[in-house]
């Protein structure tokens, strides 16, 4: 069975530009839960998608967006990028949702803005 | 507001020595705890998770130790390997409405296991 998947891996931005982050979840899997990694502040919740609706939202600004398809794929979006949006960007699926059930990260994107 | 505190930030053991990685929380709504591992370049990867009706679970060399009272719980890794070098996360679950449940992080331990 094939893991989470994420693209691009690597993506270096300028302020004030817009990235779109990519996961594709595991088969089967419908939550996808988005996450934000940096030294500072350690692993920190964005979203979660499940059944293409936005379930749960963490404490970001408005410039982070998201989206599920139909095939469980989900895409997020940071607008208008500042320096304080370096970070790896991780995604996790699940069957469910977080719970009891394993949430499966990806290998996530590291964002670098300059 | 940190709702999981975790310490320490950094530990180096022998090999063959033990483990201990601590962490707190404050929300008794949490009602899943799970430690997650994660290597250079890889997302976490769950390692061992413990319910907080049982104050201990063992899985090989690893070992959750759950003080519900205290709000702490505990991982602990017995003759540790240097393949045992990693980042450690505790994290808690709750509920957050809609049917969605959420994952906070603590901060994460480096550990570095030395030959």
């Amino acid at each position: 069975k094939a893991g989470v998947t994420q693209t691009p891996r690597y993506l270096i931005k300028t302020r004030g530009q817009q990235v779109t982050l990519s996961c594709s979840p595991i088969s089967g899997h419908r939550s996808v839960s988005w996450y934000q990694q940096t030294p500072g502040q350690g692993l920190q919740f964005l979203f979660e998608y499940f059944s293409e609706t936005q379930r749960n939202k963490g404490n970001f600004p408005g410039r982070f967006s998201g989206r599920q398809f139909s095939n469980s794929r989900s895409e997020m979006n940071v607008s208008t990028l500042e320096l304080g949006d370096s970070a790896l960007y991780l995604c996790a699926s699940s069957l469910m949702g977080a719970s009891y059930n394993e949430q499966f990260f990806g290998p996530g994107t590291r964002l670098t803005v300059l | 507001q940190q709702q999981v505190k975790q310490s320490p930030q950094s530990l180096i053991v022998q090999k063959g020595g033990i483990s201990i990685i601590n962490c707190a929380y404050e929300n008794t709504a949490f009602d899943y705890f799970p430690w997650y591992q994660q290597f250079p370049g890889k997302g976490p990867a769950l390692l061992i998770a413990i319910r907080p009706d049982v104050s201990e679970k063992k899985e090989g060399r690893f070992t959750i130790s759950f003080n519900k009272s205290a709000k702490q719980f505990s991982l602990h890794i017995m003759d540790s390997q240097p393949g045992d070098s990693a980042t450690y996360f505790c994290a808690a679950i709750g509920a957050a409405g809609a049917g969605s449940y959420q994952l906070t992080f603590g901060k994460g331990t480096k550990l570095s296991v030395i030959p």
